[in-house]
């Protein structure tokens, strides 16, 4: 069983939209949670961290559930320059541990 | 801000050369990293380090080796640089590796082995 596994997409969304993304991992010692962002031939960046209690920053809003094992990022009112790979990262007692992405396209 | 440099954007490389890959951070992190990214197979770790000259293997050591001699610095080294090794290599640092706020990565080298 892969440690963390997202949908690869592509997701393409109008402009305006809203779009969630999932993801599972699979060790339940992680203690941290993460969302990157990376932009095509970019680094990834760190958009957020994800807590228990859920966090929203802006159009973003990022969920754990630690029973089921998933994380979840909600993006309203989608922009263009949304249109990136988003990363689900989870660490425990090793490095982090990247999900291979999700890829959304924001469509005019 | 967090700097991370990854002395070389693009490389191109003979199979059978040896070949470094230089990373320096400039927030005194204790913890750096060398991942490689390929399509489909995501962001993989190669080796990291929590302290000067202290390393660990990571997911695919295999046809790699690293040096840290220097806090701020991160060496990865390709001792005979095959073509499978063609790929994305990202560094990256942090001050902590279990919790915190996560990884800073250098703008990634992409390196060609011919």
């Amino acid at each position: 069983r892969k440690e963390v596994e997202q949908d690869p997409g592509p997701f393409n969304v109008p402009e305006g939209a809203t779009v969630a993304f999932n993801c599972t991992y699979s060790n339940s010692a992680s203690q941290s949670f993460f969302w990157y962002r990376q932009d095509c031939r970019k680094e990834p960046k760190l958009l957020m961290s994800v807590y228990s209690s859920g966090n929203e920053d802006g159009r973003f809003t990022a969920q754990l559930n630690r029973a089921s094992q998933y994380i979840s990022l909600l993006i309203r009112d989608s922009k263009l320059s949304d249109s990136a790979t988003y990363l689900c990262v989870v660490s425990g007692n090793t490095p982090l541990v990247f999900g291979k992405g999700t890829r959304l396209s924001v469509i005019a | 801000d967090v700097k991370v440099t990854q002395s070389s954007r693009y490389l191109v490389k003979r199979t059978g050369e040896k070949v470094f890959l230089e990373c320096v951070q400039d927030m005194d992190h204790e913890n750096m990293f060398w991942y490689r990214q390929d399509p489909g197979l995501g962001l993989r770790l190669i080796y990291f380090s929590y302290d000067v000259k202290m390393k660990e293997k990571g997911d695919i050591p295999e046809g790699y080796s690293v040096s840290r001699e220097k806090k701020e610095r991160f060496s990865l080294i390709l001792e005979s640089a095959s073509t499978n090794q063609t790929s994305m290599y990202l560094c990256a640092s942090s001050f902590l590796v279990r919790q915190g706020p996560g990884y800073t990565f250098g703008s990634g080298t992409r390196l060609t082995v011919v």
